[in-house]
């Protein structure tokens, strides 16, 4: 089955503890990003990556790392979480097509991590 | 720049009301895509429908139809006969294409919908 999967689900951490939610797809896409939803904000891009090895911020990168070492997996790194990452993170794939566009524009998305940092 | 507006933050309605929730964008772009998701409770994201800038034929899929004005910078979205499994959060999407960008996509705050039996 052609899937996204985000672990953990959920994750209560601390202030300053380094945690990675990782990220992986089957569909051998080559685009991955990741977004996080804030209420009455929507969903903003935090990093994405065109392919193995080449990333890029999104519009909300600060306090964030990423890293694409495999086509699969896109893991995300909070080195020193703090309470203002609190929020609810979403994985997303999709294929490109021609001049480095998703194909058909259709991205697929992980069923989210919530994460709550204390 | 590019934007995305859904100014209904939450809707309440009853069982078998038709309900729209509206969404206005803007961009800068002559080709874009504009895209609906659904959020139900259980917190994932599903997709569900994609429209690009050149095609304003409206699209119904069983009772959810869709509704795109460029004239108006509008992409609404409506229920008909709406049931309970119809609550859900619903977000409005726009991503900029032909410049080969990032394919960032842009989301609305979203708009809370609450169908009571």
């Amino acid at each position: 089955e052609a899937q996204v999967t985000q672990n953990p689900r959920y994750l209560i951490t601390v202030t300053g503890k380094k945690l990675t939610v990782t990220c992986s797809q089957n569909m051998n896409h080559e685009y991955m990003s990741w977004y996080r939803q804030d209420p009455g904000l929507g969903l903003r891009q935090i990093y994405y990556s065109m392919n193995v090895e080449v990333t890029d911020k999104g519009d909300v990168p600060e306090g964030y790392k990423v890293s694409r070492k495999e086509k699969r997996n896109f893991p995300l790194i909070l080195e020193s979480p703090s309470p203002n990452q609190t929020s609810l993170y979403f994985c997303a794939s999709g294929r490109l097509g021609g001049q480095g566009t998703v194909a058909k524009n259709i991205q697929y998305f992980g069923a989210g991590t919530r994460l709550s940092v204390l | 720049a590019q934007k995305v507006t859904q100014a209904q933050t939450e809707i309440s309605v009853v069982e078998k009301e038709d309900v729209t929730l509206d969404c206005v964008y803007e961009t800068r772009d002559t080709t874009y895509y504009l895209f609906w998701y659904k959020q139900p409770p259980s917190g994932e994201l599903v997709f569900l429908i994609r429209r690009n800038s050149f095609d304003e034929q409206n699209e119904i899929s069983g009772r959810y139809s869709w509704n795109f004005q460029k004239s108006t910078s509008s992409f609404n979205f409506t229920i008909t006969a709406s049931q309970v499994v119809d609550s859900a959060v619903y977000f409005c999407a726009l991503s900029e294409g032909a410049s080969g960008g990032y394919n960032k996509l842009i989301f609305g705050a979203g708009t809370r919908l609450a169908v009571h039996p």
